[in-house]
């Protein structure tokens, strides 16, 4: 069965350094990976997404994901931190054989220090 | 603004009242999703619309819940008889396509409270 690890409940980083939130997943076929963003008390924003093309994706301000299939790693990355990035981030994979089903991580909190 | 729309985004209610949330999805889209998400958590998925046909529900949904896209457009999702359980946020997503090209892109939300 398919199934997605992100590998810290919480970041904390400073204004102007990197984010990297790291994300494992688990599937027996070419999945397509997705990260979105939630910021408090709002809906989901699609960040990013991969679905067999480049390994190497650009997402919107600023963030990126590189798909590595020996690695089952999917993880996000920007570099340089904005006070407004600070979120709830989640990793999602499809379901196999049903790309309707999403099959969500637990989340990653990040915060950003000034 | 041509995304996914939901209202209301705030219901606070009383136990055992009925509460019915609405979800207007993408233009276009054919596909529309109900999500559960309580704090701390990611989404839950609830149910799932083609065009005007349910396809499919999950376990989650219990018979207190019932949702409609009578015209494959809006859909609209009813809890009776509400319980203090049910406090979450409700979240819409549609999407269009098929296969990998397919992306669900999801609305504000709707937080509820049952008092």
């Amino acid at each position: 069965a398919q199934s997605v690890t992100q590998l810290d409940s919480h970041v904390s980083v400073s204004e102007g350094t990197p984010v990297l939130l790291r994300c494992n997943y688990s599937s027996s076929y070419s999945p397509s990976l997705f990260w979105y963003v939630q910021h408090p008390n709002k809906g989901l924003q699609l960040l990013l997404k991969y679905t067999s093309a480049a390994t190497l994706v650009k997402g919107i301000n600023g963030f990126e994901a590189e798909f590595k299939k020996s690695e089952t790693s999917f993880h996000l990355t920007k570099p340089s931190a904005h006070m407004s990035d600070a979120a709830e981030y989640f990793c999602v994979v499809t379901d196999a054989g049903n790309n309707r089903k999403l099959i969500w991580g637990l989340g990653t909190s990040l915060a950003v220090n000034p | 603004d041509t995304g996914v729309s939901q209202d209301p985004r705030h219901k606070i209610t009383k136990r055992g009242q009925n509460v019915t949330f609405r979800c207007d999805p993408i233009s276009e889209h054919n596909r529309l999703y109900w999500y559960r998400q309580t704090l701390g958590q990611g989404p839950e998925f609830l149910t799932y619309f083609q065009n005007e046909a349910q396809l499919e529900k999950s376990r989650l949904l219990s018979d207190r819940f019932s949702a409609e896209r009578p015209k494959g457009s809006f859909s609209t999702l009813e809890i009776q008889r509400t319980e203090q359980g049910d406090s979450a946020m409700y979240l819409c997503a549609s999407s269009l396509g098929q296969g990998t090209q397919e992306t669900q892109y999801f609305g504000p939300g709707t937080r509820l409270l049952v008092l």
